[in-house]
């Protein structure tokens, strides 16, 4: 148990919906960062934060998708107007300081978009 | 720009043999490097890293991987394989100190290591 938490562990939902993703880190980690994993695809970084400011987004990031972090603790992930093309499995991991090696990743929400 | 292959989607041994999982990279500079792990239902866990230290690298669960500039690779393997190593691989290329830009870190696709009885 890596100690960062994701909820709903599976969401189903219909082309057009609104979703949003809960992430809890660690508690003292300062940093977290969303990531997106398709079939057979390794992880893609979407966005990350340090405390409650949102630092860096992937360049390829739609604008539907929005993330935040409002008290430095827990962040949500929002996924506007879903399209089939949004299903995969979306993680969360965190980190106390800069460096990949000390990243924790939760087990993920997986979206599946019908 | 940065990129990594990893040149196996699955590989399959019988437990008690050695591993082999191959990574190539691509990087206008010299690269951090990591090996992941991916058990079912389970979050990413950290099997090892290279950051331009000893190029043979020593990580977790008898696991290790060698840097080799001149074939840019980074294979991972293990004398001994065991039922417990079965999962998703992934080797991750990112800028050299480590302290990264999200944007040009880079997972491979994955390798799936299946181990037979």
């Amino acid at each position: 148990d890596t100690g960062v938490s994701q909820d709903p562990r599976h969401k189903i939902t219909k082309r057009g919906q609104n979703v949003t993703f809960r992430c809890d880190p660690i508690s003292e980690h300062n940093r977290l960062y969303w990531y997106r994993q398709t079939l057979g695809q390794g992880p893609e970084f979407l966005t990350y934060f340090q405390n409650e400011a949102q630092l860096e987004k992937s360049r390829l990031l739609s604008d539907r998708f929005s993330a935040e972090r409002p008290k430095g603790s827990f962040s949500t992930l929002e996924i506007q107007r879903t399209e089939q093309g949004d299903s995969a499995m979306y993680l969360c991991a965190s980190s106390l300081g800069a460096g990949f090696e000390k990243l924790f990743f939760g087990s993920g929400t997986q979206l599946s978009v019908l | 720009a940065q990129s990594v292959t990893q040149l196996d989607s699955h590989v399959s041994v019988s437990e008690g043999t050695p591993v082999l999982l191959r990574c190539n990279y691509s990087s206008s500079y010299s690269p951090s490097l990591f090996w992941y792990v991916q058990h079912p239902n389970k979050g990413l866990q950290l099997l090892l890293k290279y950051t331009s230290a000893a190029t043979l690298v020593k990580g977790i669960n008898g696991f290790e991987a060698e840097f080799k500039k001149s074939e840019t690779s980074f294979h991972l393997t293990k004398p001994s394989a065991h039922m417990s190593d079965a999962a998703e691989y992934f080797c991750v290329v990112s800028d050299p100190l480590g302290e990264y830009n999200n944007n040009d870190m880079r997972f491979g696709a994955g390798t799936r290591l299946t181990v037979k009885p």
